[in-house]
């Protein structure tokens, strides 16, 4: 039991698709986080929510546009990719956004894949 | 620039053996160091934290050290099982950012019956 469940799990999408991608977090935590995995990389976090407000977002290019509208839900709204942006991303929790006092807690991950 | 080396890349051995994993970061001054294990296809599994204050945390046959002064961590398994093999993770979070945690690449282990 994961505690944080990501859909799909797989993705294949044209550069001039919208898509979206979906996390939701069953743990109470306050704070969720969206990382990219890409190969041979070190994970890259993308965006900070604590209680619905963003908090980082780490020079992420405007065609990834993130919404939380809750604190257990955080979406990854897609448009116009690149094929670069194929990756691996996943969604993260914690108690609270000070990362520093409680380990995070991850997903499963959604493999994207950009035509 | 905050930077997370783990090595080696990739690791193999018989079951049964100890070893070692390690980490190294170029900015001594963290909050704390966490170590993750991704299977393939998988997300990350929390393993051990360390804050910076403590030099060392066990779980069963995990124990992970930390050296500050030298920018070090290491991650020691005892007794490996097949069922250990994965990708090792090490993470870095930084009193400035503390928002961000710096990755390692990992070292994928292996082992063998």
């Amino acid at each position: 039991e994961t505690g944080v469940t990501q859909t799909p799990r797989h993705l294949v999408m044209g550069m001039t698709n919208k898509k979206s991608l979906k996390c939701e977090q069953h743990l109470g935590h306050n704070a969720m986080y969206w990382y990219k995995q890409s190969a041979k990389k070190p994970l890259e976090l993308m965006f900070v929510y604590n209680f619905k407000e963003q908090t980082e977002n780490n020079s992420v290019p405007s065609r990834f546009s993130p919404e939380c509208p809750n604190s257990s839900h955080l979406f990854l709204h897609l448009h116009t990719l690149q094929p670069e942006d194929s990756a691996l991303y996943l969604c993260a929790s914690s108690q609270e956004v000070r990362v520093g006092n409680q380990p995070q807690h991850f997903g499963d991950g959604t493999r994207l894949s950009i035509l | 620039k905050q930077e997370v080396t783990q090595i080696p890349a990739a690791l193999s051995v018989p079951e049964g053996e100890n070893l070692v994993l390690n980490c190294s970061f170029t900015d001594s001054a963290i909050y704390n160091l966490q170590w993750f294990r991704q299977d393939p296809g998988k997300g990350l599994t929390s393993l051990l934290l360390i804050q910076s204050s403590q030099r060392e945390q066990t779980s069963g046959r995990l124990n992970a050290s930390l050296d500050k002064s030298s920018g070090r961590s290491t991650l020691y398994i005892a007794a490996s099982q097949p069922g250990d093999s994965a990708t090792y993770l090490c993470a870095v979070s930084y009193q400035t950012g503390a928002n961000n945690l710096f990755f390692g690449t990992g070292t994928r282990l292996t082992v063998i019956p």
